[in-house]
């Protein structure tokens, strides 16, 4: 069965700190894609960043970057030096290509709150 | 260019009554999905639209239907409104044919049943 886990359910920080969020999947596909997205209190889901299944390197893109385990059916997500602009809540999402659609299964996500 | 786009953005229906809610993707996407995310909680999937076919299905009852237009845009139907069909409903477009299936989500439609 497919599924995400985001255990923590909300995470505050000082502006400036690092925070790491977690997300742990679950997947029989051999091919799938990871993501991250951010949903602000308008509503609308804003893409992160995109991980698929055959390419466990990690990356920094500016602020964000990203730790992709196989081996522990992990991807983390880090921010860097928050700002309070950060403060959302962040979906890990999973994707299955075999199903040829890519629907998304979301966690339930972690509200980062950035204290000035 | 003109991301995904949803309407109305709040709606207020009474339980019983029907409800549609509009889409239209992202210039150049030609897929389109819904979700339904309760309060707390994360997207859950509602159905898919391809080719103004629906292509694959999430566990939600025959109340919940949709279409797809010729021009990409499509719309959600519910009948039969329940309390338990208040959350926020969002449309996402894509264009899985590519090498990067990302897809990219409107700002919802807020359903509140009284």
């Amino acid at each position: 069965a497919q599924k995400v886990t985001q255990a923590q359910t909300e995470i505050s920080v000082v502006e400036k700190e690092d925070v790491t969020l977690d997300c742990v999947y679950e997947t029989r596909d051999t091919t799938y894609y990871l993501f991250w997205y951010k949903q602000p209190p308008s509503g609308e889901l804003v893409f992160l960043i995109r991980r698929n299944s055959f390419d466990e390197q990690n990356e920094i893109s500016g602020r964000y970057s990203w730790n992709f385990q196989k081996s522990t059916s992990s991807f983390n997500f880090t921010i860097t030096a928050s700002q309070v602009v950060d403060s959302a809540v962040y979906f890990c999402a999973l994707s299955e290509a075999d199903s040829g659609t890519y629907k998304y299964i979301f966690g339930t996500g972690t509200r980062l709150k950035v204290l000035a | 260019d003109a991301g995904v786009t949803q309407s109305p953005t709040h709606l207020i229906k009474t339980r019983g009554q029907q409800v549609t809610l509009r889409c239209s993707p992202k210039s150049g996407h030609d897929t389109v999905s819904w979700y339904q995310q309760a309060l707390g909680q994360g997207p859950q999937f509602i159905f898919q639209y391809y080719e103004e076919e629906e292509r694959q299905r999430g566990n939600f009852p025959d109340r919940f239907s949709g279409h797809q237009f010729p021009n990409y845009s499509s719309e959600l139907n519910v009948n039969a409104l329940l309390l338990g069909d208040s959350a926020l409903y969002l449309c996402a477009s894509s264009f899985p044919t590519g090498p990067y299936p990302e897809a990219f989500f409107g700002q919802g439609t807020r359903l509140t049943v009284v």
